[in-house]
C-alpha cells in the first residue's frame, strides 16, 4: 500500500472563487493517479486518471496536473459553485490496487 | 450509464456471525475490487479479483475473508466470523482495464457489527 497524502484536509471557498489542493504520493512503483469526487451518501465518481509526467486533464471547471518525478498532483476548481461541494479523493494505482488519500473536503459558500 | 450495484445498503449483524456482501459489477468489466472505510479513516484496499482469482490482497484480508464470482455477474465478499472492528462501509468497484481506466464504485454497504 502506497502512502498517499492530501492537503489541506478541508477548505472553504466563496462561490465564484477558484481553489486548488494537493495530492502527494511515492514517485517509485507508480502506474497511475486517480481523482474521485465523493458526495455524502453517494459513490465516489471518477474525475481523472493520469499516467504520464506532465499530464494535464480538464473536465468542465475542474482540472488536474501530474508530476510523477516529484510525486504530486494538483486539482484545480475554477469559479467554484455550490455543487462543487464534496470530498475530493486521490488514489495512486500500483499492483492491482488503489491506495487512497484521506481526501480534501471542499465547501463552497454562496 | 451502467452502474455498480451493491446490496444490502445496510447490514446489522451480531459479532461472530457470517455476513455476505453482494455486488453486481458493470457487465463488460474484467477487474473487480473490494475496499472499506472505517468511520473517520481512509478508504482501504481489501482485495482485487481478475480472471476468477485473487490478484492482490491486503493484510486486512485474512482467512476470515473470501470473495467469489459464482455466476458471472455477482461478486461477493464473505466475512466468516465478524468482529466489532469489521464495522465499516464496504465498497465494491470494477474496471475494464488494469490501470489507465477509472474504477467505478457502488454506493457501498454499511456493515454494523453488534
Amino acid at each position: 500500500i502506497l502512502n498517499v497524502e492530501q492537503s489541506p484536509q478541508s477548505l472553504h471557498v466563496q462561490e465564484g472563487d477558484s481553489t486548488n489542493f494537493t495530492c502527494s504520493f511515492p514517485s517509485s512503483n507508480f502506474y497511475a493517479l486517480h481523482w474521485y469526487r465523493w458526495e455524502t451518501a453517494k459513490s465516489p465518481e471518477a474525475l481523472f486518471v493520469m499516467t504520464l509526467n506532465g499530464d494535464e486533464k480538464k473536465k468542465g471547471r475542474i482540472s488536474a496536473t501530474l508530476n510523477t518525478k516529484e510525486g504530486y498532483s494538483y486539482l484545480y476548481i475554477k469559479g467554484s459553485q455550490p455543487e462543487d461541494s464534496a470530498t475530493y479523493l486521490c488514489a495512486a494505482h500500483n499492483d492491482y490496487k488503489l491506495s487512497f488519500g484521506a481526501g480534501t473536503t471542499v465547501t463552497v459558500r454562496a | 450509464e451502467p452502474e455498480v450495484t451493491q446490496t444490502p445498503s445496510h447490514q446489522v449483524t451480531q459479532m461472530g456471525q457470517e455476513v455476505i456482501l453482494r455486488c453486481v459489477p458493470i457487465s463488460n468489466h474484467l477487474y473487480f475490487y473490494w475496499y472499506r472505510q472505517i468511520l473517520g479513516q481512509k478508504v482501504e484496499f481489501l482485495v482485487s479479483f481478475y480472471n476468477n482469482e485473487i490478484s492482490e490482497k491486503s493484510e486486512i484480508f485474512d482467512d476470515q475473508f473470501s470473495v467469489e464470482r459464482p455466476d458471472g455477474s455477482n461478486f461477493t465478499l464473505k466475512i466468516r466470523s465478524t468482529k466489532l472492528e469489521d464495522s465499516a462501509m464496504y465498497f465494491c468497484a470494477s474496471t475494464s482495464s488494469y490501470s489507465n481506466q477509472p474504477q467505478h464504485f457502488g454506493d457501498g454497504t454499511r456493515l454494523s457489527i453488534l
